[in-house]
């Protein structure tokens, strides 16, 4: 296994509070991700990092910010979660080499529930 | 946007061989074929990839046509425990892993 944990694993939370979700790895695995996962819309990407400080968006940014100030954490903050941000979000690390990153190692997911 | 188009579902007996197919019909030259598997709210598990040789592994294989335009998942032995929601993707180089709706398999007693 590549050594991979998401906190909290499930979180409920009020419209308009911010959340932070953290992805940790135990190993030196450049490339992190976050996913959110919703029925009908199955996985998406919402951002990821090549690097510490070095980030990019996905799909589905709006509403979401990340950092990686260092290589074994990459955090989520939702800075006023909505409603709409209920979902299962699930952080991925590649274990492929750089210039193949599409093996992924995948968490067990954070549910998050915004009321 | 998904590169890749497959069933919405397929059924299996148990013990029999499971056949996923994918067409990636605008595939190019330096992209891979991945598949992952996701079982019932687990997170995507990675299966094998291939660029243009078949490929083998503990867990399945997979048949990458000549022209690279399609592919076939294989699990040799289906069990109920691979009942899951089975994706193929296309992806090149650095890029990011983009999953479409997948093909759930269901394996049957």
């Amino acid at each position: 296994d590549a050594g991979i944990t998401q906190s909290p694993r499930h979180k409920v939370t009020e419209t308009g509070t911010p959340v932070t979700l953290r992805c940790h790895q135990t190993e030196n695995h450049r490339y992190m991700y976050w996913y959110r996962q919703d029925p009908g819309h199955g996985l998406r990407l919402i951002h990821y990092s090549y690097g510490v400080k070095d980030t990019d968006k996905g799909e589905v940014s709006d509403g979401y910010s990340v950092s990686r100030s260092k290589t074994e954490d990459f955090l989520l903050t939702l800075e006023s979660a909505t409603s709409s941000q209920t979902s299962v979000y699930f952080c991925a690390i590649s274990t492929g080499s750089n210039k193949n990153t599409g093996e992924l190692f995948f968490g067990e997911g954070s549910r998050l529930t915004v009321l | 946007d998904a590169k890749t188009t497959q069933p919405t579902s397929m059924d299996c007996a148990e013990g029999r061989a499971a056949n996923l197919p994918c067409n990636h019909s605008t595939i190019s030259g330096n992209e891979y074929v991945y598949w992952y598997r996701q079982i019932h709210s687990q997170g995507p598990q990675y299966i094998i990839h291939g660029l243009k040789n078949n490929e083998t592994n503990e867990m399945a294989s997979l048949i990458i046509t000549e022209d690279r335009k399609s592919s076939t998942l294989i699990l040799p032995h289906a069990t109920l425990r691979d009942t899951a929601v089975y994706y193929c993707i296309v992806q090149g180089g650095s890029e990011k892993l983009v999953f479409g709706k997948g093909t759930k398999l269901t394996v049957n007693p």
